[in-house]
């Protein structure tokens, strides 16, 4: 059981290229989320969905775009990338509303140069 | 602006002593209060959870205390050992949605 699983793990991207951070969950969890994390300012969520087709924009969306084409993938996509979106980004997913604890990949370290 | 209000930054403990953090937060609609902890390199894990009917919760070394008229609550770790040392932080959900503390490094001295 691989639980919430992000590929890759570090990237390095220039200026203005964009690319798509994976996430995939094998727990059959309805709600799937992106936070970034920043020093000093804990996790802040990006987006989230709570189910396949269903997605909406959390507490700092812009510069990025999800789909929720499954119930399993959750896929980030930064369409051209800026400094400012230099983090550590987590998913994760949670298997029903309110009270429930969500459940965390291991991040993907993102530099933008 | 941060809907959780997470103190302090830092603290270092020795081994075996007693591990405060303190949370706050303005929206009564929270319903659920969880921390996680966060080694160097991973995702946060869920430590200890409460709800707010109830004003305590313990589970092994890890109580949480909340006060729901002062909309405040906290992490205790009582016999703090060097496994422990690692960054917590606190959260307040309203429906699938969670809000964070900014974090709190605990380092535990052997």
């Amino acid at each position: 059981n691989a639980g919430v699983t992000q590929t890759p793990k570090f990237q390095v991207l220039k200026t203005g290229q964009s690319m798509t951070l994976q996430c995939a969950q094998d727990m059959n969890h309805e709600y799937m989320s992106w936070y970034r994390q920043d020093p000093g300012m804990g996790l802040r969520l990006i987006h989230y969905s709570v189910g396949a087709g269903i997605t909406d924009q959390g507490e700092v969306p812009n510069g990025y775009n999800v789909s929720r084409s499954t119930t399993e993938d959750f896929p980030l996509r930064l369409l051209s990338a800026a400094p400012s979106q230099t983090s550590v980004y987590f998913c994760a997913s949670s298997y029903s509303k309110g009270g429930s604890s969500a459940f965390f990949g291991s991040g993907t370290r993102l530099t933008v140069v | 602006q941060q809907q959780v209000k997470q103190s302090p930054q830092s603290l270092i403990v020795q081994k075996g002593g007693i591990s405060i953090i303190n949370c706050a937060y303005e929206n009564t609609a929270f319903d659920y209060f969880p921390w996680y902890q966060q080694f160097p390199g991973k995702g946060p894990a869920l430590l200890i959870a409460i709800r707010p009917d109830v004003s305590e919760k313990k589970e092994g070394r890890f109580t949480i205390s909340f006060n729901k008229s002062a909309k405040q609550f906290s992490l205790h770790i009582m016999d703090s050992q060097p496994g422990d040392s690692a960054t917590y932080f606190c959260a307040a959900s309203k429906s699938y949605k969670l809000s964070f503390g900014a974090g709190t490094t605990v380092t535990v001295r052997a």
